[in-house]
């Protein structure tokens, strides 16, 4: 089994502060997810990242895949009231009949 | 498009117990999986299925059994319901092509053994 880290588990910060979280593993993942999962409702995709040293944006999310793909982070800018959910990453192997390694989720609160 | 629908939403069993969670999505989907979600833990893999009539173990199946008739459908079968199988349950589906990892989610059915 390969196992994603990730850190902080909890996070809560004021409306305005940025913020970084990160996905570890020893594993080397073909791709890796972000996902965002509010109260009572399943994971929903941001962003998926492919290649090693890709960053990508949406929006004040900033999401970066390690060179050597074994580790992701996300940064917020500016942190939303919104925002606040828990952040799963989760990792893809090739060959893996589609199956993701979850992380076990970082929990983001922000204050008003 | 609904996207993946699960029900019931809340069911509360008795040790012994048994039911199905149902699972159904209309996009097309060929793989679609069973996922638990403990407090504090992220989603572990119960059984996964690549296309009608094939399915196969994830990381927990004990204690589960699933099938796949057809496309659409996913029912995720728990026979003797036990305490530790206290959680939050979650359907996906995925569309399977290259590169298409991505996994669709239902909204969960929330469990509860006593």
């Amino acid at each position: 089994t390969q196992l994603l880290e990730q850190s902080p588990q909890f996070l809560s910060i004021q409306e305005g502060e940025n913020l970084t979280v990160y996905c570890n593993s020893s594993s080397v993942f073909s791709s890796l997810q972000w996902y965002r999962q509010e109260p009572g409702e399943g994971p929903v995709l941001l962003v998926t990242v492919v290649t090693g040293g890709e960053v990508k944006k949406l929006k004040r999310l900033t999401f970066q895949f390690g060179d050597a793909r074994k580790d992701s982070s996300l940064h917020i800018t500016a942190a939303q009231p919104g925002d606040t959910g828990l952040y799963l990453c989760a990792g893809a192997k090739t060959g893996s009949a589609r199956q993701l390694t979850f992380g076990s989720g970082t929990q983001l609160t922000v204050l008003p | 498009n609904a996207g993946v629908t699960q029900t019931p939403k809340f069911r509360i069993l008795k040790i012994g117990q048994s039911m199905t969670l149902q699972c159904t999505q209309d996009m097309n989907h060929n793989y679609m999986y069973w996922y638990r979600q403990d407090p504090g833990m992220g989603l572990k893999l119960i059984y996964y299925s690549v296309g009608a009539g094939i399915t196969d173990k994830g990381e927990v199946p004990n204690g589960y059994n699933v099938s796949r008739s057809t496309t659409e459908d996913f029912p995720l079968r728990l026979e003797l319901a036990a305490p530790s199988q206290t959680s939050v349950y979650f359907c996906a589906s995925s569309y399977g092509g290259q590169g298409a990892y991505e996994q669709y989610f239902g909204p969960g059915t929330r469990l509860t053994v006593t």
